[in-house]
């Protein structure tokens, strides 16, 4: 079973500050890698979908970054505000030629304290 | 686009009674659907997968006569917890796919079993 693992597991920051978290995995042997934002009560929203080795997506203050080589993804977060508050998910798909599922990893749960 | 509802939202029962779970992909039309559980602190895993028209493919682990799938259309999907224990008390998210590797999520389920 593919362990995906993400750090830290909660932070907590002040509004204006930047922050990041990681996404790790042992194998490349995936399609892509999901970065959803999940708000308590509702639905996890996609923030990111990469596939390729040096990726980067953005998307306004959010940003990803993905290295297949050495197993690690990152999510950057310029100038949190309290709206940013989330539980932060990476997922990857098609782990190991497989057509379906994701794997996700526990999530990096984000406080902005206004 | 992709809204997808899940009713109910939360729903406390009393052990060795039945819980159906109601997903509906509300704009687009979904020829796959995922059902999740997430317990205290894990991460979300999969239970099983369902095409339309077609038996439930369950993972390892998740007994399908206990968690009954029903994927009778392209926008509708119910998951029933039969029987339900204590230990059958998760989180459980739906998740229909658009198309490959374009997946959404319903908001959720609470299940309390007493």
């Amino acid at each position: 079973i593919l362990n995906v693992e993400q750090s830290p597991q909660s932070l907590h920051v002040q509004e204006g500050d930047s922050t990041n978290f990681t996404c790790s995995f042992p194998s490349s042997n995936f399609y892509a890698l999901h970065w959803y934002r999940w708000e308590t009560a509702k639905s996890p929203e996609a923030l990111f979908v990469m596939t390729l080795n040096g990726d980067e997506k953005k998307k306004g203050r959010i940003s990803a970054t993905l290295n297949t080589k050495e197993g690690y993804s990152y999510l950057y977060i310029k100038g949190s505000q309290p709206e940013d508050s989330a539980t932060y998910l990476c997922a990857l798909a098609g782990y190991g030629g497989s057509q379906g599922n994701l794997i996700f990893g526990k999530g990096t749960k984000l406080s902005v304290k206004p | 686009g992709a809204v997808v509802s899940q009713h109910p939202s939360w729903v406390i029962c009393k052990s060795g009674t039945s819980v159906k779970i109601e997903c509906r992909s509300l704009d687009f039309q979904a020829t796959t659907m995922f059902w999740y559980r997430q317990f205290p602190k894990q991460s979300l895993m999969l239970m099983a997968t369902s095409n339309e028209g077609s038996k439930a493919t369950y993972e390892q682990g998740v007994e399908k006569d206990k968690f009954l799938i029903n994927h009778a259309s392209l926008t509708l999907s119910t998951l029933t917890v039969t029987s339900a224990h204590p230990e059958d008390s998760s989180f459980y998210i739906c998740s229909p796919r658009r198309e490959i590797y374009e997946q959404y999520f319903g908001p959720g389920t609470r299940l309390t079993v007493t």
